[in-house]
């Protein structure tokens, strides 16, 4: 089955720097890997996501991409301000159940 | 749009009663939703997955006749924990996937954080 993994698992930066949060995959055929934002004691946000059939995806602050080769995706947030402080959640697609399987997550600190 | 809401959003119960837990997509029909378990400072974990008019799938070590879940309309799933004990306590989040659009996209409720006495 599908293994997701996340790193690190705890990020601290400064406002106004960037933060960038690795996954890797083990499922060759996935396909379909979004990132959610869960701030406390609420549920999880869809923030982005990216089909196999691109490698970068952008949308304003966050862009996510993606090496099928190496089986990696990337989260990056540019000029991160402190309501980016949330846990950060990668996922993937896992085909042969179509189910998504998620990542430990990233707890994200943005320090003012 | 791709709104999901929850009710109650925090339950407190005695051990052995049982508790239902409403999903619902506000704003959108879904044939799927999804019922996950988080535990604190935890991923999330797939519980069980729901379609409208058919039983439920669940995930390998979950109890079904302890977590029934019932998706009777393409807006509405619900969960029941029966008979909840202390061990059950823990953040349940349910998630919808728009009818007609990507199955894989998933728009997540607020959760509901159980707590058993």
């Amino acid at each position: 089955g599908e293994n997701v993994e996340q790193h690190p698992s705890t990020l601290s930066v400064q406002e106004g720097d960037s933060a960038v949060i690795k996954c890797t995959y083990s499922d060759s055929a996935s396909n379909y890997f979004p990132w959610y934002k869960q701030e406390l004691g609420k549920g999880p946000q869809l923030i982005i996501d990216i089909r196999s059939n691109v490698g970068e995806k952008k949308d304003q602050r966050i862009a996510v991409t993606l090496n099928k080769t190496a089986k990696h995706f990337s989260l990056h947030i540019t000029e991160t301000q402190p309501e980016d402080s949330a846990v950060y959640f990668c996922a993937a697609l896992e085909t042969s159940y179509d189910k998504v399987i998620f990542g430990p997550g990233t707890s994200l600190s943005v320090i003012p | 749009g791709a709104v999901v809401s929850q009710h109650p959003s925090w339950v407190i119960c005695k051990s052995g009663t049982s508790v239902k837990i409403e999903c619902r997509s506000l704003d959108f029909q879904a044939t799927t939703m999804f019922w996950y378990r988080q535990f604190p400072k935890q991923s999330l974990m797939l519980m069980a997955t729901s379609n409208e008019g058919s039983k439920a799938t669940y995930e390998q070590g979950v109890e079904k006749d302890k977590f029934l879940i019932n998706h009777a309309s393409l807006t509405l799933s619900t969960l029941t924990v029966t008979s909840a004990h202390p061990e059950d306590s823990s953040f349940y989040i349910c998630s919808a996937a728009r009818a007609g659009g990507p199955s894989d996209t998933q728009y997540f409720g607020p959760g509901t954080r159980l707590t058993v006495l």
